[in-house]
């Protein structure tokens, strides 16, 4: 298995564009993580879902976020419109529950 | 709420030298603990784990003891490499039903040739 994938790696945008994040988890997985991390907030959850499902999505910075996951294979995460304020890398994590998560190489996205 | 806490880094030691990143929990019961680690430019990965009190977890010379007592977990190696230099992150699971982890910050450690 390739692990989970993540697109883009790199993005940079400027504020007000709409962006779009995406993940392909590890077959098999049914729980998926959105995570963001800063240098100031560090490792912050974002959303999570179980079976395609989202669980818990109080880490969502507000409505300008938006997640779905529309099958077992696909996930993505948008912000419109983007703000400098948004500018981490956000990270894919699945697993077959929470103990063990496997991580993608991140989204480094630049809000200009 | 669970919480996670850890010391600050960055530490910087020497090849060879004894690591030790402290880590300290507050929790309702008696969760999983973890730790991962995030190399340069990567995600994070499992280092190693405990499920309950007084596990030791070991992975590739590190060590970590699930201490009820003193509501810890620190990390351990006796002697680090300078490709161990990375971000090293405490865990705790959740028994409320939420499922997901909770993070601490991450301590950078920086080995020295």
């Amino acid at each position: 298995d390739a692990g989970v994938i993540q697109s883009p790696r790199h993005e940079v945008t400027e504020m007000g564009q709409e962006v779009t994040l995406r993940c392909k988890p590890i077959s098999g997985h049914d729980y998926l993580f959105w995570y963001r991390q800063t240098m100031m907030r560090g490792l912050e959850l974002l959303i999570y879902f179980n079976n395609n499902v989202p669980i818990d999505d109080s880490g969502m910075p507000e409505d300008r976020f938006s997640a779905k996951m529309p099958n077992a294979s696909f996930s993505t995460l948008k912000i419109q419109p983007s703000e400098p304020r948004d500018s981490a890398v956000y990270f894919c994590a699945t697993g077959e529950g929470n103990e063990k998560l496997f991580f993608g190489s991140g989204t480094q996205l630049s809000v200009l | 709420g669970n919480s996670v806490t850890q010391m600050e880094g960055p530490v910087t030691l020497s090849e060879e030298a004894f690591l030790t990143i402290n880590c300290t929990y507050t929790a309702t019961g008696y969760p999983s603990l973890f730790w991962y680690v995030q190399y340069p430019g990567e995600g994070l990965q499992l280092l190693l784990k405990a499920t309950k009190a007084d596990d030791k977890g070991s992975n590739k010379g590190f060590e970590a003891t699930y201490r009820k007592e003193t509501t810890s977990f620190h990390l351990e190696k006796g002697s680090v490499q300078v490709s161990d230099s990375a971000v090293y992150f405490c865990a705790l699971s959740d028994l409320t039903g939420r499922r997901a982890l909770t993070f601490g910050s991450g301590t950078r450690l920086q080995v020295q040739p």
